[in-house]
């Protein structure tokens, strides 16, 4: 069925270290892929997002890359920092006909330690 | 003050009761959707409209009603027919539904008791 799987669900990280989350898609028409990080008691945010026609997209600290061919997208956060601890949702939009969906990964709580 | 409003923050419900949960926009967007959020099983799609009058269902509608009377407006009302209720309760707008950037309310979190 049409899903989103996330990995992993929680990660620790020592502050200065790299973060790396890894999402996977199963409708090959998707073509829109965001991430929101939700920060304790906040609402989700979006943070960057990616299209299917570019393979990787940074902002300062944050990247995303793109395989179409194997279906999995991925968010890089370098130099991590306290404030970058949160949960982070991956997405991917879904096109099935008359139902169009963004569809959610089920989150990663990422940690980063001082 | 722009932006996506829900009300009530938090909300207790009788079980048998219905409930309705208020989701406003000034943002001008002409899509709305509701998802609801369980610890471990992420974002999952209840409800979502991409016009005025018109919605359709998401992953999880049983027991769930919505209306899109007005572009601002877009509420959500969880019946007695809902096994599970309790639960924290996102409302988003975009632009364009599902691939443009989703702007959430702050959540309201029901709870049966």
């Amino acid at each position: 069925g049409e899903n989103v799987e996330q990995h992993p669900s929680t990660l620790s990280v020592q502050e200065g270290d790299s973060a790396v989350i890894k999402c996977t898609y199963s409708d090959s028409a998707s073509n829109y892929f965001p991430w929101y990080k939700q920060e304790l008691g906040k609402r989700p945010q979006l943070i960057i997002d990616i299209r299917s026609n570019v393979g990787e997209k940074k902002d300062q600290r944050i990247a995303v890359t793109l395989n179409k061919t194997a279906k999995h997208f991925s968010l890089h956060i370098t130099e991590t920092q306290p404030e970058d601890s949160a949960v982070y949702f991956c997405a991917a939009a879904l096109y099935g006909g008359a139902t169009n969906k963004l569809i959610f990964g089920t989150g990663t709580l990422l940690a980063v330690q001082p | 003050d722009g932006g996506i409003t829900q009300s009530p923050k938090y909300l207790f419900r009788k079980e048998g009761q219905n409930v309705t949960l208020s989701c406003e926009q000034n943002l001008n967007h002409d899509a709305m959707y509701w998802y609801r959020q369980d610890p471990g099983q992420g974002l999952r799609l209840i409800y979502y409209s991409q016009i005025v009058n018109d919605f359709q269902k998401g992953d999880i509608a049983e027991g769930y009603s919505v209306s899109r009377e007005k572009k601002e407006s877009f509420p959500l009302t969880v019946t007695s027919a809902q096994k599970n209720p309790t639960a924290f309760y996102l409302c988003a707008s975009s632009y364009r539904y599902p691939d443009s950037e989703a702007f959430f309310g702050q959540g309201t979190r029901l709870t049966v008791v």
